[in-house]
């Protein structure tokens, strides 16, 4: 049974560019969570889609755009990147609805911005 | 602002020993906590959730919860140098599917051969 699986692992941007990652949750998931974790800090949430819909938002500016397709796969996308959304970005998958179940984390993808 | 407290560290405890580790959280509507271990390097992975008042076990792990001095912890018994990581508290507004979880900065744990 794969788990939450991200991709890429390692991406190496420059400051302005775009960059797209992508998500597929845990079988029988069909939330999907994108967090931001800066070096020495905890996970800080930027969206959940549900129902191919963004139904919450962190503090994040709109530059963090996402997209949930049928299949429940998402994709986080970052415009006009800068040096400060160098980071490890987390996706974790869940049970939809008003369950109780736990998020599960994927093993995440590690960008860096030149 | 929403926040989840924890001490930094490093905690380091004897092989063997009990790890105790705290976190306390600002919003009193919180529903929904849990513990995520991290290794260097590695993405959290769940340890523990727990829901109500009191305490939870699981093998060498036991969560308290005591949500009217908004206290979270996570004990640690018979300590192995493998549970050496950095040990996140999370805490949600809701039950632990919907939503975001507000993450505290983390404790790192060291345990000592």
């Amino acid at each position: 049974d794969a788990g939450v699986t991200q991709s890429p692992t390692h991406l190496i941007k420059t400051r302005g560019q775009q960059v797209t990652l992508r998500c597929s949750p845990k079988s029988g998931h069909d939330t999907v969570s994108w967090y931001q974790q800066a070096l020495g800090q905890g996970p800080q949430f930027i969206f959940q889609y549900y129902e191919e819909e963004e139904r919450q938002r962190g503090n994040f500016p709109d530059r963090f755009s996402g997209h949930q397709f049928p299949n429940y796969s998402s994709e986080l996308n970052v415009n006009a990147l800068l040096l400060g959304d160098s980071a490890l970005y987390l996706c974790a998958s869940s049970p939809g609805g008003s369950s109780n179940q736990p998020q599960h984390f994927g093993d995440g993808t590690r960008l860096s911005i030149l | 602002q929403k926040e989840v407290e924890q001490n930094s560290g490093p905690l380091s405890v004897p092989e063997g020993a009990i790890a105790s580790l705290n976190c306390t959280y600002s919003d009193r509507g919180s529903q929904s906590f849990f513990w995520y271990r991290q290794y260097s390097g590695k993405s959290p992975e769940l340890i523990m959730s727990i829901y109500s008042n009191g305490d939870k076990e699981d093998g060498r792990f036991t969560a308290q919860l005591n949500k009217a001095s908004q206290y979270v912890s996570l004990l640690i018994r018979d300590s192995q140098p493998s549970d050496s990581a950095t040990y996140l508290c999370a805490v949600s507004l809701y039950g632990g599917s919907q939503g975001n979880l507000i993450f505290g900065k983390g404790t790192k744990l060291s345990v000592k051969p």
